[in-house]
């Protein structure tokens, strides 16, 4: 069975800073890995889906990798701003449109 | 263009009663799931339609709760008897099978159940 472990549980930064968010999955037969951003009381957002082929995907400010061989999964956020304090999910796809299976997230705050 | 839209946003019940929550998918989107996020337990799969298929409800956790997708877009998720424990938030997402964004799922903002 699919575990995803999320390290660590809670984050505090100053603004300005880079961080690195860490994600591990116990089965490396993955699909895809998504990583997503939820803010209190709201649904989840989106931010990179990288396809098991790839190392890795970029948006803007956000770089996620996938070491799939050893079970591993980073977002990075270069230059915190306090508009990125919520709750970062990362989720595994064991094939191609299935249900995810989700770690319990880490809850950044950026601090001004 | 609309995103993942689910009513209500927060449903008060009595334990005992039963309670329908309502998904209403991306248009085009033929994948639709429904997870559940408890406090301190994280999204859990619950149930998984794909257009004409059967669906995959190996994640509902008791035989009180039930799933439909009409006409291949909404989604009706019905909770029977409701107990305390039914209480959390209660996502839909839904994606696409095909083209370059397929298997990216979007998710509506949830529907909050609280079991008195």
């Amino acid at each position: 069975k699919q575990e995803v472990t999320q390290i660590p549980a809670a984050l505090s930064v100053p603004e300005g800073e880079n961080l690195v968010l860490n994600c591990s999955f116990t089965d490396s037969a993955i699909y895809n890995l998504q990583w997503f951003r939820q803010d209190p009381g709201k649904g989840l957002t989106s931010l990179l889906l990288i396809q098991s082929s790839q190392r890795e995907q970029t948006s803007g400010r956000l770089n996620a990798s996938l070491d799939k061989s050893s079970g591993r999964s980073t977002l990075y956020i270069a230059a915190s701003q306090p508009g990125d304090s919520a709750t970062y999910l990362c989720a595994v796809g064991n094939s191609g449109n299935t249900p995810l299976v989700f770690g319990k997230g880490t809850r950044l705050s950026v601090i001004a | 263009g609309a995103g993942v839209s689910q009513s209500p946003s927060n449903k008060v019940t009595e334990k005992g009663k039963d309670v329908e929550l309502r998904c209403d998918p991306i248009s085009g989107h033929t994948a639709l799931y429904w997870y559940r996020q408890s406090l301190g337990q994280g999204l859990e799969f619950l149930i998984y339609f794909q257009g004409n298929s059967a669906p995959d409800k190996s994640g509902l956790p008791s035989d009180r709760f039930s799933a439909e997708r009409t006409g291949g877009s909404v989604s009706t998720l019905t909770i029977q008897r409701t107990q305390q424990e039914d209480s959390a938030v209660y996502l839909c997402a839904s994606s696409l099978v095909s083209g370059g964004d397929k298997y990216t799922q979007y998710f509506g903002p949830g529907t909050r159940l609280t079991v008195l």
